[in-house]
C-alpha cells in the first residue's frame, strides 16, 4: 500500500522554529513536496525535494533523505500567519499521494 | 500572473440532482488535476488529464466524470448526488514538464442537500 505518516498536530509559540517530519511508504516516488493550507483556502505550493537534501526557501526550508523515506519542513521564525494545515505529499507517477496533514498552531 | 480559475465557487443541490464544476487552468499548463476534499480531511486525488486525456485515475467515483477541453479547460460532472459528496472540490494544474508543482484553484464548496 501507500501511506504518509505526518503528526497530526504540532503547537509552537510566534518566533520560535518547528519542524515536521513526513515518512512515506508509496510504490513510486519522483520526490517529495510540501504544500501550505488555511482554514478554507486552497493548498499552496511550499517545496519539493527531488534529490536527497535540504532545500532553503526564505524562513522555509525542507528536507529528503530518499534512503531513510523520509523528509520534514522546517519553519523558522514562526509568525501568526503561518497557522496553517500543512502537508507532505509524495510525487508518484504524475500524482500527488498526500499525507494527512499537520495542523500548526500557533501561540503568542 | 494568472491563477486557475473555478466557477461555480459555491454550489447547492438536492440529493440525486446533478453538478458540473468547471476550471479554467493557468495558460500554458496542459495538465488538469481534480482534487476532493472533506473537512478536516486531504485533498483526494480524483483524475487528471494531459492535452485533453485522461491520464491518470484516483478515487473517482463511477457517478462522476470529467472531461478536458480543447482550450484546456476542464468540467467534473456529478451525477446521483448524495450527501457524501458534499465537500470543497479543488482543481489544480502544472506544466507536464515540470509538473514538481500544481497550482490550485480557490476551489468550490458543494453542500448537498
Amino acid at each position: 500500500g501507500q501511506s504518509l505518516e505526518q503528526p497530526s498536530e504540532v503547537t509552537a509559540v510566534e518566533g520560535a522554529i518547528v519542524q515536521i517530519n513526513c515518512t512515506y511508504q508509496t510504490s513510486g516516488f519522483y520526490g517529495l513536496s510540501w504544500y501550505q493550507q488555511h482554514d478554507g483556502g486552497a493548498p499552496t505550493f511550499l517545496s519539493y525535494n527531488g534529490l536527497d537534501g535540504l532545500e532553503e526557501t526564505g524562513r522555509f526550508s525542507s528536507f529528503l533523505s530518499r534512503s531513510d523515506s523520509y523528509g520534514y519542513l522546517l519553519l523558522q521564525e514562526l509568525q501568526m500567519k503561518d497557522s496553517a494545515s500543512y502537508f507532505c505529499a509524495v510525487n508518484s507517477n504524475y500524482q500527488l499521494i498526500w499525507g494527512a496533514g499537520t495542523k500548526l498552531i500557533i501561540k503568542p | 500572473a494568472a491563477g486557475v480559475i473555478q466557477s461555480p465557487r459555491h454550489l447547492i443541490k438536492e440529493k440525486r440532482e446533478t453538478a458540473t464544476l468547471k476550471c479554467y487552468p493557468i495558460p500554458r499548463h496542459d495538465t488538469v488535476y481534480w482534487y476532493q476534499q472533506g473537512p478536516g480531511q486531504d485533498p483526494q486525488f480524483l483524475i487528471s488529464f494531459y492535452e485533453k486525456m485522461q491520464s491518470d485515475k484516483g478515487s473517482i467515483p463511477d457517478r462522476f466524470s470529467a472531461q478536458q477541453f480543447s482550450d484546456y479547460h476542464s468540467e467534473l460532472n456529478m451525477s446521483s448526488l448524495e450527501l457524501g459528496d458534499s465537500a470543497l472540490y479543488f482543481c489544480a494544474s502544472s506544466p507536464r514538464d515540470l509538473n514538481n508543482e500544481q497550482f490550485f484553484g480557490p476551489g468550490t464548496r458543494l453542500t448537498v442537500l
